[in-house]
């Protein structure tokens, strides 16, 4: 079984809408990231937060960690046709990354 | 940069063959990674590779065997292929130091193998 999950398992939102996407895992971590994917292809580094942040910003992207509640969100502000991928925290632990199960975003223009 | 080359892209095996998934990455990193992603699922860590000269079990390991070559190269076996092995295969690479410093990077993946398992 996957260490993390992730909720909603799909999302649709019409453009300009944020999209929040929110991970949850079992074990303790060094940081957690986020990645995009896009039509089965190689995962792309968005975003990492350490575990002693509690929240970060990149453009367009916001995350924030709670390590007492396991969990963390992705906020997608103003959302572009072109955000439509699947998205997956990734958990650093033990020179381990494990992923999350993804949400699938789609953003309708 | 190449950075993480897989190869092959695609194959077709059939159940009980084997063969060897090679992947290579020239940005000096100390860890490396294979995944599988199932249709629809998320990527589950099969082995990985904290740096040269060791190896270590993921989540699903079975049914796979890896060789760390040297710094640049990770490869994954199917010793005797079966049909549940159908998926696509990702390998990545980070520069997570060794003494779990400050400082974590994020990984880098290459464009996935496609294995099907008839």
């Amino acid at each position: 079984s996957q260490q993390g999950e992730e909720d909603p398992q799909a999302l649709s939102i019409q453009e300009g809408e944020n999209a929040t996407m929110n991970c949850s895992y079992k074990t303790s971590i060094n940081n957690l990231q986020w990645y995009r994917q896009n039509s089965g292809r190689g995962l792309v580094h968005l975003i990492l937060i350490r575990s002693n942040e509690r929240e970060k910003h990149s453009g367009r992207l916001r995350v924030t960690l709670d390590t007492s509640k396991k969990s963390s969100s992705l906020l997608i502000t103003a959302s572009r046709a072109a955000d439509t991928a699947s998205y997956f925290c990734g958990m650093d632990s033990s020179y381990k990354l494990i992923f999350g199960s993804g949400t699938r975003l789609l953003v309708r223009p | 940069n190449a950075g993480v080359t897989q190869t092959p892209k695609f194959q077709v095996l059939k159940t009980g063959q084997s063969m060897t998934l090679q992947c290579a990455q020239d940005m000096n990193h100390n860890s490396m990674y294979w995944y599988r992603q199932d249709p629809g699922m998320g990527l589950r860590l099969i082995y990985y590779s904290a740096s040269e000269g060791t190896t270590d079990k993921g989540e699903v390991p079975n049914g796979y065997n890896v060789s760390r070559l040297n710094k640049r190269e990770f490869s994954l076996r199917l010793e005797s292929a079966a049909p549940s092995q159908t998926s696509v295969y990702f390998c990545a690479s980070s520069d997570l130091p060794r003494d779990r410093g400050p400082e974590n990077t994020e990984a880098f993946f290459g464009q996935g193998t496609r294995l099907t398992v008839v």
